[in-house]
C-alpha cells in the first residue's frame, strides 16, 4: 500500500487567483494521477503526472489551467490557475501500487477541499 | 470507451441487514476491479482489489465479486452498522487508466 498526504486540505480563494496543491508519497511510485471531484459528482481524471516530462492530459483539462509539476518519483504538484466558482471541487491525488497491470492497486490522498468565490 | 454504472444510486437500510452494491462496465477488457469507500468531503478508501482472473476478494463482512464476461461486479456487505454510512464506489482499470462508476451512497440507520 501507499500513504499519500496532501497539502492544503481545504483553502478558500478569491476568483482570478492560483491554487497549487502539493501530493507527497511515502515510497516511490511510477504512475501519479490528480481528478477533480464536483459537488456530488464522481471522479474525473485531469491528468497523468510523468515523472521527467510533460504531464499527460484528458480531454477538457489544459496544461494553462492545470500546470502540473512531477519532479521525483514522490512529489507532485497541481496548480490550478485563474480560478472561477466553477474550479470549486475537491481534488484528488492518487498513486498507482503494485506489480504488473492486474496487481495495481490505486491509493488516493485525503484530498483538497477548494471553495472559490 | 469504457462505461461504469452503478445500482442503486442511493440506499437506505436498518442496521444488521445483509446487501449488495452492483457495477456494471461496458467493456470487458479490464486489468482489474477495485470497490473504494469514500465518507463525505474525504478521500476515497480502498477496500478491495479483483484481478481480472479472480472471481472474488473477502475482506471482513465484505465480499466482492467478479463475473467479467457479463461485465458485472457486486460488493456484499454483511451485518451492516451505522459506520458503514458512506458512498461506494467501484472502478475498472485498463489500458492504464481507471474508469469511476458514480457510486452508490449508503445510510445504515441505527
Amino acid at each position: 500500500s501507499a500513504v499519500i498526504s496532501q497539502k492544503p486540505s481545504r483553502d478558500i480563494c478569491q476568483r482570478g487567483t492560483s491554487l497549487t496543491i502539493q501530493c507527497q508519497v511515502d515510497s516511490q511510485v511510477t504512475m501519479m494521477f490528480w481528478y477533480r471531484q464536483q459537488p456530488g459528482q464522481s471522479l474525473t481524471l485531469i491528468a497523468t503526472a510523468n515523472q521527467g516530462s510533460e504531464a499527460t492530459y484528458e480531454s477538457g483539462f489544459v496544461i494553462d489551467k492545470f500546470p502540473i509539476s512531477r519532479p521525483n518519483l514522490t512529489f507532485s504538484t497541481l496548480t490550478v490557475s485563474n480560478m472561477s466558482p466553477e474550479d470549486s471541487s475537491i481534488y484528488l491525488c492518487s498513486v498507482l501500487s503494485g506489480q504488473g497491470a492486474k496487481y495495481n492497486e490505486q491509493f488516493f490522498g485525503p484530498g483538497t477541499r477548494l471553495t472559490v468565490l | 470507451k469504457q462505461e461504469v454504472t452503478q445500482i442503486p444510486a442511493a440506499l437506505s437500510v436498518p442496521e444488521g441487514e445483509n446487501l449488495v452494491l452492483n457495477c456494471s462496465f461496458t467493456d470487458s477488457a479490464i486489468y482489474n476491479l477495485q470497490w473504494f469507500r469514500q465518507d463525505p468531503g474525504k478521500g476515497l478508501t480502498s477496500l478491495l482489489l479483483i484481478q481480472s482472473s479472480q472471481r472474488e476478494q473477502t475482506s471482513g463482512r465484505l465480499n466482492a465479486s467478479l463475473d467479467k464476461s457479463s461485465g458485472r461486479s457486486t460488493l456484499y456487505i454483511a451485518a451492516s452498522q451505522p459506520g458503514d454510512s458512506a458512498t461506494y464506489l467501484c472502478a475498472v482499470y485498463n489500458f492504464n487508466k481507471f474508469y469511476f462508476g458514480s457510486g452508490t451512497k449508503l445510510n445504515v440507520k441505527p
